[in-house]
């Protein structure tokens, strides 16, 4: 079955410092695709990020890098000098290839709170 | 920039009304789909749709639940006889191809059932 667990429910940092959200997914398919969405408190959801398990490059974007890692059935998120902005709820998702017809398996979501 | 937009952005009904909620899916995008969040909750799958017909639904789907293209730009959610457990947040979103693609989500439409 498929599975995607945000061990972590609510992070709060202060401004400017570094934090990773972490993400294991579980499933049996070998091609399977892995997402990043923020949710910020006006609701909408916003995608961030794709990666494909055959690439396992890890992945930087500005303040964004992202770490896949097949051996751990992790994708782990950082963002680098945090901002109040990144206030936010950010989801991890899963979307594999055998069974589905293209829906995302959501984690619960973290919650992260930054403080000026 | 292209964008999915839902109307309307809240609406309350009363338990036992039917209520549609509508989607502009982004104009070239092939497939659709349909979300819940309850408030708090994660984002949980409930139907997608390719080529006017459903390709799956989970089991949160059930046949108090419908949709329809009724035509080339709308996309719809219709919930029979809502009942209390339906408020959420719906979202509709869709995307270029079935995989391995990002799928552009709307602003969603929070439903209230009083």
């Amino acid at each position: 079955a498929q599975k995607v667990t945000q061990a972590q429910t609510e992070i709060s940092v202060v401004e400017k410092e570094d934090v990773t959200l972490d993400c294991v997914y579980e499933t049996r398919d070998t091609t399977y695709y892995l997402f990043w969405y923020k949710q910020p408190p006006s609701g909408e959801l916003v995608f961030l990020i794709r990666r494909n398990s055959f690439d396992e490059q890890n992945e930087i974007s500005g303040r964004y890098s992202w770490n896949f890692q097949k051996s751990t059935s992790s994708f782990n998120f950082t963002i680098t000098a945090s901002q109040v902005v990144d206030s936010a709820v950010y989801f991890c998702a899963l979307q594999d290839y055998g069974g589905s017809q293209g829906n995302l398996i959501f984690g619960k979501g973290t919650k992260l709170s930054v403080k000026p | 920039e292209p964008e999915v937009t839902q109307t309307p952005s809240h609406q309350v009904t009363q338990m036992g009304q039917e209520v549609i909620l509508r989607c502009v899916p982004i104009s070239n995008h092939l497939y659709f789909y349909w979300y819940r969040q309850i408030l708090g909750q994660k984002v949980e799958f409930l139907v997608s749709f390719y080529n006017n017909e459903i390709s799956e639904k989970s089991e949160i789907f059930d046949d108090q639940f419908s949709v329809e293209r009724p035509d080339g730009s709308n996309f719809t959610l219709k919930i029979r006889s809502t009942k209390l457990e339906d408020s959420a947040m719906y979202f509709c979103a869709s995307s270029e191809w079935q995989r391995n693609t990002e799928a552009f989500f709307g602003q969603g439409t929070r439903l209230t059932v009083v």
